[in-house]
């Protein structure tokens, strides 16, 4: 069991480009989230996902955020027009159905310049 | 001892002692808590979780404490060693539904450990 596969590891990108990070969950998971974290900080809820739907959204910005778990694929969290503030790091997480407790990712650390 | 920095605040213990991380949690309608242990660049690695209907559960050579009247969770390692160097986040769910999660996390405290 490979676990919470996340990539890139580290992304660069330049202020308006765009940001697609990947998360592909545990196998026999269904559940999928993204978090946030600056330095220093704890991790902020953005998004919680289950196959083709979007079950909470609170945590994300209304503009340049989406995030979308595709019946075949990885999530995938998608940055528009990144700017520096966006540089953070972004961890994935998934579970089971009905199975408190989440494994995350190694992240992906996004630096804007 | 404990101190509190820019951030995140901090605790200093000698290798070998007891520590405990200490968390206070917002919402008293929470049902499952759980401790996740952050080592420099890599993501949160679960120690140890409790449901709301449990005031104690011991692991490995740690042990999380409940107390639901004062909303305060903490994390109690014994036998400290150098490897226990990391951040430690209490999460609380905040799922409304069985298995319908939204874990959210406290600020972390960094442990360390001296030699």
């Amino acid at each position: 069991n490979a676990g919470v596969m996340q990539n890139p590891r580290h992304l660069v990108r330049r202020r308006g480009q765009e940001a697609r990070l990947r998360c592909s969950p545990m196998k026999g998971h269904s559940h999928v989230y993204w978090y946030r974290q600056l330095p220093e900080e704890g991790l902020k809820f953005m998004v919680y996902l289950q196959k083709e739907n979007i079950i909470d959204e609170s945590g994300m910005p209304k503009e340049r955020f989406s995030a979308e778990f595709p019946k075949e694929g990885p999530s995938i969290l998608r940055i528009q027009q990144v700017v520096r503030g966006d540089s953070a790091a972004y961890f994935c997480a998934s579970s089971q159905a009905g199975i408190y407790g989440y494994t995350f990712g190694s992240g992906t650390r996004l630096t804007v310049v | 001892g404990e101190s509190v920095g820019l951030h995140l605040p901090t605790l200093s213990v000698q290798e070998g002692d007891n520590s405990i991380i200490n968390c206070a949690y917002s919402n008293s309608a929470s049902d499952y808590f759980i401790w996740y242990k952050q080592e420099s660049g890599k993501g949160p690695q679960f120690i140890i979780d409790i449901r709301s209907n449990m005031d104690k559960r011991q692991g490995q050579r740690v042990t999380v404490l409940l107390n639901k009247t004062v909303k305060h969770l903490s994390l109690q390692i014994a036998a400290t060693q150098p490897g226990d160097s990391a951040v430690y986040f209490c999460a609380e769910n905040m799922g409304q539904d069985q298995g319908a999660q939204k874990l959210v996390f406290g600020q972390g405290t960094r442990l360390t450990i001296n030699p």
